[in-house]
């Protein structure tokens, strides 16, 4: 238990669907991150908050929207996706953007 | 941040003491040297990071060289539970430097 959650857990979506993954922090962290992990492939990261903010994205399709309402909490809108998007997507949180990472479970997705 | 290099997979006892070298010869003064795992279909997770100096807490040990080109990651007793992708990761600690994941090392724990 690292004190991020990640929900859900698996999805299954067709290509024409809008789903929205989400992390949740308890740790009073203010940086947050989302990461995509493909299939024998190493962690590939797609987009930092700070403090709310974004400070970085890194060339990620405009069918990823991501959001972060509060430093608690972020989001991964996901919109007209591609088979090539199933993967894994990990959130992790840090202190500030400098300090090590926790990282939640992950989210499965499959998208057919 | 500079690249790293590990093998790609390794086999250990258990019980017996896990050493995983990663070599880093381009690293520069400011860059730290931290070490990830990630058990199969989890987030990876943290284990330890130094500058220049040996470190260890309650997961592992790191042992940098002191030209900081190489360091190894000691598992001193290690269980099956730590069979796992190890990830030796370089950063700097300036504004903009990301958390650079590579191919990492398959470490296997036998019985």
């Amino acid at each position: 238990e690292t004190g991020v959650t990640q929900t859900p857990r698996h999805l299954v979506m067709g290509m024409t669907n809008k789903k929205s993954l989400k992390c949740e922090q308890h740790l009073g962290h203010n940086a947050m991150y989302w990461y995509k992990q493909s299939a024998k492939k190493p962690l590939e990261l797609m987009f930092v908050y700070s403090l709310e903010e974004r400070v970085e994205n890194n060339s990620v399709p405009s069918r990823f929207s991501p959001e972060c309402p509060n430093s608690s909490h972020l989001f991964l809108h996901l919109h007209t996706l591609q088979p090539e998007d199933s993967a894994l997507y990990l959130c992790a949180s840090s202190q500030d953007w400098l300090q090590k990472q926790y990282f939640g479970p992950g989210t499965r997705l499959t998208v057919l | 941040d500079a690249k790293t290099t590990q093998p790609t997979s390794m086999d250990c006892a258990e019980g017996r003491a896990a050493n995983l070298p990663c070599n880093h010869s381009t690293i520069s003064g400011n860059e730290y040297v931290y070490w990830y795992r990630q058990i199969h279909s989890q987030g990876p997770q943290y284990i330890i990071h130094g500058l220049k100096n040996n470190e260890t807490n309650e997961m592992a040990s790191l042992i940098i060289t002191e030209d900081r080109k190489s360091s190894t990651l000691i598992l001193p007793h290690a269980t099956l539970r730590d069979t796992a992708v190890y990830y030796c990761i370089v950063r700097g600690e300036t504004s903009g430097s990301r958390l650079t994941f590579g191919e990492g090392t398959q470490l296997t724990v036998n019985p």
